[in-house]
């Protein structure tokens, strides 16, 4: 069973710009959360997806925001990016919503985005 | 609030000693914990929880880790290090919100030939 993949695996971007993230869960997972990975900060929940809603967000800027489709494909946005957005985008999908917490979580190898 | 603690950003060991990763935690409600280990270039991978009950929690990859309530602590333990071990490390305690980890910042193993 395929897991859990993200797109693009690596991204440059110019300050001020938009980008997008994709994530596809694994195969009849409909709950999709991310996460932001970064040396200084280490890793941050973004927020989470369930069914094509928003259950949960973390603490970000509305400049981060996301959405999830009807096939459970999720993708995250991020507008006018900033040289401190530069991290390790991860995605995880699972069963249920809560996850990590009340179900395991399955992470993608993440987009590495770069702001210069 | 929760907080976790991870003492050492590198932690060296020879190839067939002992791996011992350490992490304290608070936190103000009954802990569950975590422990996640990446791979280079990968995304993370669950190595064991605890939650309740038994507090020496057995894992993958021949991974263990004891809950010490006393102590605050939940140190992961291998008795023997391979070289496919070297990787990062996080530990993880439930947040005040049910949904959310909060995270360590990362031990990164490494496995001396």
């Amino acid at each position: 069973k395929a897991g859990v993949t993200q797109t693009p695996r690596y991204l440059i971007k110019t300050r001020g710009q938009q980008v997008t993230l994709s994530c596809s869960p694994i195969s009849g997972h409909r709950s999709v959360s991310w996460y932001q990975q970064t040396p200084g900060q280490g890793l941050q929940f973004l927020f989470e997806y369930f069914s094509e809603t928003q259950r949960n967000k973390g603490n970000f800027p509305g400049r981060f925001s996301g959405r999830q489709f009807s096939n459970s494909r999720s993708e995250m946005n991020v507008s006018t990016l900033e040289l401190g957005d530069s991290a390790l985008y991860l995605c995880a999908s699972s069963s249920m919503p809560g996850a990590p917490v009340n179900t395991e979580a399955f992470f993608g190898q993440g987009t590495r985005l770069t702001v210069v | 609030a929760q907080s976790v603690t991870q003492l050492g950003s590198h932690v060296s060991v020879s190839e067939g000693a002992l791996v011992l990763l350490r992490c304290n935690y608070s936190s103000s409600v009954p802990p569950y914990l975590f422990w996640y280990v990446q791979y280079p270039n990968q995304g993370l991978q669950l190595l064991l929880k605890y939650t309740t009950g038994a507090t020496l929690v057995k894992g993958i990859n021949g991974f263990e880790a004891e809950f010490k309530k006393s102590e605050t602590s939940f140190h992961l333990t291998k008795p023997s290090a391979h070289m496919s071990d070297a990787a990062e490390y996080f530990c993880a305690v439930r947040g005040d919100s049910n949904y959310q980890l909060i995270w360590g910042a990362g031990t990164k193993l490494i496995i001396k030939p």
